[in-house]
């Protein structure tokens, strides 16, 4: 059981825009720790998508965006084309009595139909 | 650009420590937090933990009790250990570079290059 709650699946049509969710608490997101965002496609190792809650590395495409808010925070995806179809990763740190540590979300398997 | 490659064991028998390396080539490891990540087959991403360039680490609580990361910043390598494995510790293992949060923006810039990762396999 992960500590910040994604959606196991979302889909889309091309062109469309999706969103996928991040759901955490007062002990990660909520305590003001940032979001991160990574994609990994199928059979590679994961990449930096969005780092501080809404900032993307150089080369990512501006279709990606990411919002924090709350407890939350979400990951949209803008112009949905087929190479987006990937696996999806929520990050942050959640605090403890030894500290704050880096948790990931489950994961989100997007489809682009 | 900055590289990472992991190495080590693909399979290791249950009891046993598992032990793999990551060689660091085309930059410094100074001011980064050198990480280690794991993925079990079909599963999601799992940190592990990482070690600072001066040497200072901080683990998973979940596994802090069978896990060491050390460095060699003179061979340009950090190495991560794993001790009395099961079958539960089959996954496919990254090693990436995480920047951390910076003082001036106060932005957490993650891990911004990582491993092709390596299959680490134990039978039950």
């Amino acid at each position: 059981q992960s500590v910040l709650t994604q959606p196991p699946s979302v889909s889309g049509a091309p062109g469309q825009r999706v969103t996928i969710s991040c759901a955490g608490s007062s002990s990660n997101i909520g305590a003001g720790y940032d979001v991160l965002w990574y994609q990994q496609l199928p059979g590679t190792a994961p990449t930096l998508l969005i780092y501080g809650n809404n900032n993307r590395p150089s080369g990512v495409p501006d279709r990606f965006s990411g919002s924090k808010s709350g407890t939350s925070a979400s990951l949209a995806i803008s112009g949905l084309q087929a190479e987006d179809e990937a696996e999806y990763y929520c990050q942050s740190h959640d605090s403890s009595l030894s500290g704050s540590h880096v948790v990931f979300g489950g994961g989100t398997k997007l489809t682009v139909l | 650009q900055v590289q990472l490659q992991e190495s080590g064991p693909g399979l290791v028998k249950p009891s046993e420590t598992l032990s793999l390396s990551c060689t660091v080539s085309g930059g410094s490891m100074s001011s980064y937090y050198w990480t280690w990540v794991r993925q079990p087959p079909g599963k999601g991403l799992e940190w592990i933990g990482y070690i600072y360039y001066d040497r200072s680490t901080k683990y998973n609580p979940s596994l802090k009790s069978r896990v060491a990361i050390s460095i060699d910043t003179s061979k340009n390598q950090f190495s991560l250990k794993v001790n009395s494995v099961t079958a539960s510790d089959t996954a496919v293992y990254y090693c990436a570079r995480e920047i951390g949060y910076d003082i001036l923006t106060g932005s957490n810039y993650g891990m911004d290059v990582w491993g092709q990762g390596t299959t680490v396999t134990v039978p039950s």
